[in-house]
């Protein structure tokens, strides 16, 4: 099975930083996400990882360590609308996903 | 990128009585998922729905209570059934297609309140 784990919450100031750990334990991995997912909504991609290594994609990005179990998202230039729940979630041999319980990030103007 | 309906987008449902959620894909994908999320927690996996197979249920989650249909490889349904108000819950179907997308797609969920 997975066990992830994740911060349950974060604030920072718009124009900011924030940096979101993510570590896991994994029986098989196949990859590790991190979505986006306001109050009410869906969840919405936003990174991948399979291999070690920062993945940048505008103002987000993400870094997995695999012999460590850990990833990380970080975002920069913080706006309002980024607030939200971030949730990371590990990707099994077979293509099921464990989701981290979310960290809940709120910017503050 | 994969695109999914699902509907209804939200329900208010009598305990007791059963709801059929459906999963429309514009694609055709090997792989569906069903997923919960109850208030206020993350998302926990119900059961995987590939085509031509019987769906495989997550410990927890038992085919009675949620019957699964994939007839096939755009279309899935999950079945409530027997509502109480602990099913209360966002229901979301995702679609995963290996070799040629690396993420996962959900649908818009459906918000299911029971009383």
């Amino acid at each position: 099975g997975q066990n992830i784990d994740q911060p349950t919450e974060m604030t920072a100031t718009e124009g900011a930083i924030v940096q979101i750990n993510c570590t896991y334990q994994t029986s098989g991995f196949n990859g590790l996400f991190w979505y986006q997912q306001h109050a009410g909504e869906a969840p919405t991609f936003l990174s991948y990882n399979v291999l070690d290594g920062l993945e940048e994609k505008g103002r987000f990005s993400s870094f997995l360590s695999r012999s460590k179990g850990y990833s990380y998202l970080l975002l920069k230039e913080l706006q309002m609308k980024d607030s939200a729940s971030y949730l990371c979630a590990v990707r099994a041999n077979d293509y099921k996903l464990s989701f981290g319980a979310g960290t809940t990030v709120t910017v503050r103007a | 990128s994969a695109v999914i309906s699902q509907k209804p987008s939200r329900d208010i449902c009598q305990r007791g009585t059963s709801l059929t959620i459906q999963c429309q894909v514009d694609s055709q994908v090997t792989m569906m998922f069903w997923y919960r999320q109850q208030p206020g927690q993350s998302l926990t996996l119900i059961a995987t729905a590939n085509q031509g197979s019987e769906a495989t249920y997550e410990s927890g989650f038992v085919i009675d209570k949620f019957p699964i249909s994939r007839p096939n490889l755009t279309f899935s349904t999950l079945t409530v059934s027997n509502m109480s108000p602990e099913d209360s819950s966002i229901y979301l179907c995702s679609v995963e297609d290996p070799g040629v997308n690396t993420e996962a797609f959900f649908g818009q969920g459906t918000r299911l309140t029971v009383v």
